[in-house]
């Protein structure tokens, strides 16, 4: 089975800072894709950012960046430049494609407030 | 090409009775998750279906809870006799599952079940 843990519940930062978010994961798949999704007050789910587990380049999408280190099982989020529309929940997902097992998984999400 | 579609958006139901909702998944995805979500908490999975099948549905609780995805039509999960307890979000998602730069998950705007 797969798990996902996000061990912060929450974490605050200052407008124009940068802010890292951890996410570490288990599976015995080698290849699966791993996703960051926000969910503002308005609850939508947003996807952030996508990385592939068998690229070892990392993602980048505008201010945000992850740091996936496939052996430690490790696939943190930068964001960088807060904005204050940043504040939301942020939920670290896992995906894998094959049969049955084909489902998305999450952690507990991560509470992140952007101070003006 | 509409995203995935919930309905209705608010649902409030008396202890006792049936609770149906609706996700109509985006065009072409034959992949439906349904998760679960109590304020201020993660999204809990509950199960996944493909067209006319349950894949994986240990998420689901053993009572009054059922999923189901027909041919034709939108996915439908159904409580039966819900209890308070069953207050919360419920959001679905669908994917291609197709491997590649595309791959995700896209959610619905949810269904917010208030059970009084």
């Amino acid at each position: 089975a797969q798990t996902v843990t996000q061990s912060q519940p929450e974490m605050s930062v200052q407008e124009a800072e940068t802010v890292t978010l951890s996410c570490t994961y288990d599976t015995s798949e080698n290849n699966y894709y791993l996703f960051w999704y926000k969910q503002p007050p308005s609850r939508q789910m947003i996807l952030v950012i996508r990385q592939e587990a068998y690229k070892q380049q990392n993602a980048t999408e505008n201010r945000f960046s992850v740091n996936f280190q496939k052996a430690a099982k490790s696939f943190s989020l930068k964001i960088s430049d807060s904005q204050l529309g940043d504040t939301a929940m942020y939920f670290c997902a896992f995906m894998i494609l094959t049969g049955a097992n084909s489902k998305l998984t999450f952690g507990k999400g991560i509470t992140l407030s952007v101070r003006p | 090409n509409a995203g995935v579609m919930q309905n209705p958006r608010h649902l409030v139901r008396r202890r006792g009775q049936e609770a149906r909702l609706r996700c109509s998944p985006m065009k072409g995805h034959s992949h439906v998750y349904w998760y679960r979500q109590l304020p201020e908490e993660g999204l809990k999975f509950m199960v996944y279906l493909q067209k006319e099948n349950i894949i994986d549905e240990s998420g689901m609780p053993k009572e009054r809870f059922s999923a189901e995805f027909p041919k034709e039509g939108p996915s439908i999960l159904r409580i039966q006799q819900v209890v308070r307890g069953d207050s919360a979000a419920y959001f679905c998602a669908s994917s291609s599952l197709l491997a590649g730069a595309n791959t995700e998950a896209f959610f619905g705007q949810g269904t917010r079940l208030t059970v009084v």
